[in-house]
Protein backbone atom coordinates (compact mmCIF):
# COMPACT_ATOMS: atom_id res chain seq x y z
CA UNK A 1 0.00 0.00 0.00
CA UNK A 2 1.65 3.16 -0.99
CA UNK A 3 1.73 6.03 1.87
CA UNK A 4 -0.64 8.29 0.01
CA UNK A 5 -2.51 7.50 -2.59
CA UNK A 6 -4.56 9.25 -5.95
CA UNK A 7 -6.80 8.15 -8.56
CA UNK A 8 -4.62 8.85 -11.54
CA UNK A 9 -7.37 10.03 -13.60
CA UNK A 10 -7.89 11.63 -15.75
CA UNK A 11 -10.92 13.26 -14.54
CA UNK A 12 -12.98 15.21 -17.40
CA UNK A 13 -15.17 17.73 -16.09
CA UNK A 14 -17.20 20.50 -18.12
CA UNK A 15 -16.21 24.05 -17.87
CA UNK A 16 -18.26 25.42 -14.94
CA UNK A 17 -18.40 21.96 -13.04
CA UNK A 18 -17.28 21.34 -9.56
CA UNK A 19 -14.02 19.28 -9.85
CA UNK A 20 -13.67 16.54 -6.95
CA UNK A 21 -10.17 14.89 -6.65
CA UNK A 22 -9.59 12.62 -3.68
CA UNK A 23 -6.62 11.27 -1.73
CA UNK A 24 -5.84 8.99 1.16
CA UNK A 25 -3.28 8.32 3.39
CA UNK A 26 -2.06 5.72 5.38
CA UNK A 27 -0.20 7.10 8.02
CA UNK A 28 -2.95 7.57 11.27
CA UNK A 29 -0.08 10.59 12.60
CA UNK A 30 0.07 12.57 9.69
CA UNK A 31 -0.22 16.36 10.97
CA UNK A 32 -0.36 18.20 7.24
CA UNK A 33 -1.68 17.88 4.05
CA UNK A 34 -0.99 20.11 1.42
CA UNK A 35 -2.15 20.85 -2.46
CA UNK A 36 0.09 21.51 -5.27
CA UNK A 37 -0.74 21.71 -8.56
CA UNK A 38 1.43 20.82 -12.01
CA UNK A 39 1.18 21.84 -15.27
CA UNK A 40 2.56 20.22 -17.92
CA UNK A 41 6.31 20.46 -18.12
CA UNK A 42 6.32 22.53 -15.00
CA UNK A 43 7.12 22.16 -11.39
CA UNK A 44 4.53 21.83 -8.53
CA UNK A 45 3.11 24.86 -6.97
CA UNK A 46 1.51 24.78 -3.40
CA UNK A 47 -2.30 25.48 -3.38
CA UNK A 48 -3.65 24.91 -0.52
CA UNK A 49 -2.57 23.33 2.92
CA UNK A 50 -4.98 21.84 5.78
CA UNK A 51 -4.17 20.69 9.69
CA UNK A 52 -7.40 20.38 10.90
CA UNK A 53 -10.40 18.42 10.42
CA UNK A 54 -12.73 20.09 8.25
CA UNK A 55 -13.21 22.69 4.90
CA UNK A 56 -10.66 25.24 4.35
CA UNK A 57 -11.65 27.71 1.40
CA UNK A 58 -9.44 30.19 -0.76
CA UNK A 59 -11.43 31.53 -3.73
CA UNK A 60 -12.85 28.78 -5.81
CA UNK A 61 -10.73 25.98 -3.83
CA UNK A 62 -11.67 23.99 -0.60
CA UNK A 63 -9.86 21.50 0.72
CA UNK A 64 -11.42 19.09 3.31
CA UNK A 65 -9.96 16.65 5.56
CA UNK A 66 -11.08 14.00 7.56
CA UNK A 67 -8.37 12.21 9.59
CA UNK A 68 -10.83 9.42 11.11
CA UNK A 69 -11.32 8.42 7.28
CA UNK A 70 -7.60 9.47 6.64
CA UNK A 71 -9.05 11.01 3.62
CA UNK A 72 -8.39 14.33 2.40
CA UNK A 73 -9.91 16.30 -0.62
CA UNK A 74 -9.70 19.45 -3.11
CA UNK A 75 -12.77 20.91 -4.62
CA UNK A 76 -12.53 23.14 -7.48
CA UNK A 77 -15.49 24.90 -7.93
CA UNK A 78 -16.96 26.96 -10.96
CA UNK A 79 -13.96 25.00 -13.04
CA UNK A 80 -11.62 26.17 -15.86
CA UNK A 81 -10.13 25.31 -18.71
CA UNK A 82 -6.79 26.66 -17.01
CA UNK A 83 -7.37 24.64 -13.99
CA UNK A 84 -6.14 21.47 -16.32
CA UNK A 85 -3.52 20.45 -14.76
CA UNK A 86 -1.70 17.20 -12.69
CA UNK A 87 -3.08 17.75 -8.95
CA UNK A 88 -0.43 16.18 -6.32
CA UNK A 89 -1.50 15.39 -2.68
CA UNK A 90 1.30 15.60 -0.11
CA UNK A 91 1.34 14.92 3.28
CA UNK A 92 3.60 15.57 6.48
CA UNK A 93 4.53 12.46 8.32
CA UNK A 94 3.75 12.30 12.19
CA UNK A 95 6.61 14.15 14.37
CA UNK A 96 8.87 14.92 10.79
CA UNK A 97 9.99 16.60 8.54
CA UNK A 98 9.17 13.81 5.78
CA UNK A 99 6.35 15.24 2.97
CA UNK A 100 5.07 12.51 0.86
CA UNK A 101 3.55 13.05 -2.30
CA UNK A 102 1.21 11.26 -3.95
CA UNK A 103 1.23 10.38 -7.82
CA UNK A 104 -1.35 13.37 -8.62
CA UNK A 105 -4.41 13.14 -10.68
CA UNK A 106 -5.03 14.20 -13.89
CA UNK A 107 -7.74 16.89 -14.33
CA UNK A 108 -8.93 17.98 -17.58
CA UNK A 109 -11.66 20.77 -17.61
CA UNK A 110 -14.06 20.98 -21.02
CA UNK A 111 -14.38 24.22 -22.60
CA UNK B 1 11.70 37.91 -4.99
CA UNK B 2 13.58 35.34 -7.15
CA UNK B 3 12.45 32.16 -7.03
CA UNK B 4 14.34 29.17 -6.47
CA UNK B 5 16.53 28.52 -9.42
CA UNK B 6 18.33 25.64 -11.37
CA UNK B 7 20.22 24.93 -13.85
CA UNK B 8 20.75 23.56 -16.41
CA UNK B 9 16.90 22.89 -17.71
CA UNK B 10 17.30 20.18 -19.76
CA UNK B 11 20.58 17.21 -19.68
CA UNK B 12 21.10 14.82 -22.42
CA UNK B 13 24.11 12.67 -21.07
CA UNK B 14 25.45 9.12 -22.25
CA UNK B 15 25.46 6.45 -20.07
CA UNK B 16 28.18 6.14 -17.46
CA UNK B 17 28.91 9.99 -17.52
CA UNK B 18 28.74 12.05 -14.48
CA UNK B 19 26.13 14.76 -14.21
CA UNK B 20 25.67 18.22 -12.03
CA UNK B 21 22.90 19.88 -11.02
CA UNK B 22 22.63 23.69 -9.11
CA UNK B 23 20.26 25.05 -6.96
CA UNK B 24 19.93 28.40 -5.99
CA UNK B 25 17.20 29.07 -2.96
CA UNK B 26 15.00 31.25 -2.28
CA UNK B 27 16.83 33.78 0.29
CA UNK B 28 16.09 33.44 3.58
CA UNK B 29 15.27 29.31 3.33
CA UNK B 30 17.47 28.02 5.68
CA UNK B 31 15.83 24.13 4.45
CA UNK B 32 16.72 22.82 1.07
CA UNK B 33 15.33 19.70 -0.77
CA UNK B 34 16.02 17.29 -3.79
CA UNK B 35 13.66 15.78 -5.37
CA UNK B 36 13.07 13.08 -8.42
CA UNK B 37 10.35 13.00 -10.56
CA UNK B 38 9.34 10.45 -13.07
CA UNK B 39 7.53 10.33 -15.57
CA UNK B 40 3.69 9.78 -14.31
CA UNK B 41 4.66 10.04 -10.56
CA UNK B 42 4.64 12.39 -7.23
CA UNK B 43 8.36 13.64 -6.63
CA UNK B 44 9.98 11.37 -4.08
CA UNK B 45 12.39 12.88 -1.86
CA UNK B 46 16.63 12.55 -2.42
CA UNK B 47 17.96 14.39 -0.03
CA UNK B 48 17.10 17.73 2.47
CA UNK B 49 19.65 20.34 4.25
CA UNK B 50 18.99 22.31 7.21
CA UNK B 51 21.49 25.24 6.71
CA UNK B 52 24.60 23.04 5.24
CA UNK B 53 23.72 20.11 7.23
CA UNK B 54 21.84 17.05 5.39
CA UNK B 55 19.79 16.01 7.97
CA UNK B 56 17.97 13.04 5.83
CA UNK B 57 19.56 11.60 3.05
CA UNK B 58 18.11 7.77 3.47
CA UNK B 59 16.53 7.66 -0.13
CA UNK B 60 19.65 8.56 -1.93
CA UNK B 61 21.78 6.35 -3.33
CA UNK B 62 25.02 6.81 -1.91
CA UNK B 63 26.86 4.53 -4.19
CA UNK B 64 26.54 6.65 -7.56
CA UNK B 65 24.60 10.22 -5.85
CA UNK B 66 26.47 13.05 -3.86
CA UNK B 67 25.26 16.41 -3.02
CA UNK B 68 26.16 19.32 -1.32
CA UNK B 69 24.90 22.62 0.12
CA UNK B 70 28.42 24.75 0.40
CA UNK B 71 27.81 27.86 2.90
CA UNK B 72 23.90 26.75 3.57
CA UNK B 73 22.79 28.41 -0.15
CA UNK B 74 23.61 27.30 -2.94
CA UNK B 75 23.46 23.77 -3.65
CA UNK B 76 24.70 20.90 -6.21
CA UNK B 77 24.04 17.69 -6.46
CA UNK B 78 26.04 15.13 -8.60
CA UNK B 79 25.42 11.64 -10.26
CA UNK B 80 28.47 9.37 -11.08
CA UNK B 81 28.16 7.31 -13.43
CA UNK B 82 24.69 7.76 -14.47
CA UNK B 83 22.45 4.59 -15.31
CA UNK B 84 19.80 4.65 -17.91
CA UNK B 85 16.85 4.52 -14.79
CA UNK B 86 17.89 7.95 -13.74
CA UNK B 87 16.27 9.78 -16.59
CA UNK B 88 13.62 11.82 -14.69
CA UNK B 89 13.22 15.60 -13.63
CA UNK B 90 15.22 16.56 -10.64
CA UNK B 91 13.41 19.27 -8.49
CA UNK B 92 15.03 21.50 -5.94
CA UNK B 93 12.52 22.98 -3.22
CA UNK B 94 13.05 25.38 -0.30
CA UNK B 95 11.39 26.19 2.50
CA UNK B 96 11.59 28.40 5.76
CA UNK B 97 12.66 26.13 8.53
CA UNK B 98 9.28 24.93 10.24
CA UNK B 99 6.80 25.43 7.25
CA UNK B 100 6.73 21.65 6.99
CA UNK B 101 5.42 20.59 3.58
CA UNK B 102 5.38 24.62 2.53
CA UNK B 103 7.70 24.08 -0.18
CA UNK B 104 8.92 26.39 -3.12
CA UNK B 105 9.92 24.52 -6.14
CA UNK B 106 12.37 25.55 -8.92
CA UNK B 107 11.99 24.92 -12.51
CA UNK B 108 13.79 21.20 -12.28
CA UNK B 109 16.43 19.96 -14.63
CA UNK B 110 15.07 16.95 -17.08
CA UNK B 111 17.73 14.13 -17.45
CA UNK B 112 17.88 11.88 -20.18
CA UNK B 113 20.46 9.48 -19.88
CA UNK B 114 21.07 7.41 -23.44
Amino acid sequence: QKEVEQNSGPLSVPEGAIASLNCTYSDRGSQSFFWYRQYSGKSPELIMFIYSNGDKEDGRFTAQLNKASQYVSLLIRDSQPSDSATYLCAVNRAGGFKTIFGAGTRLFVKA
Amino acid sequence: EAGVVQSPRYKIIEKKQPVAFWCNPISGHNTLYWYRQNLGQGPELLIRYENEEAVDDSQLPKDRFSAERLKGVDSTLKIQPAELGDSAVYLCASSSTGDLGVYTFGSGTRLTVV
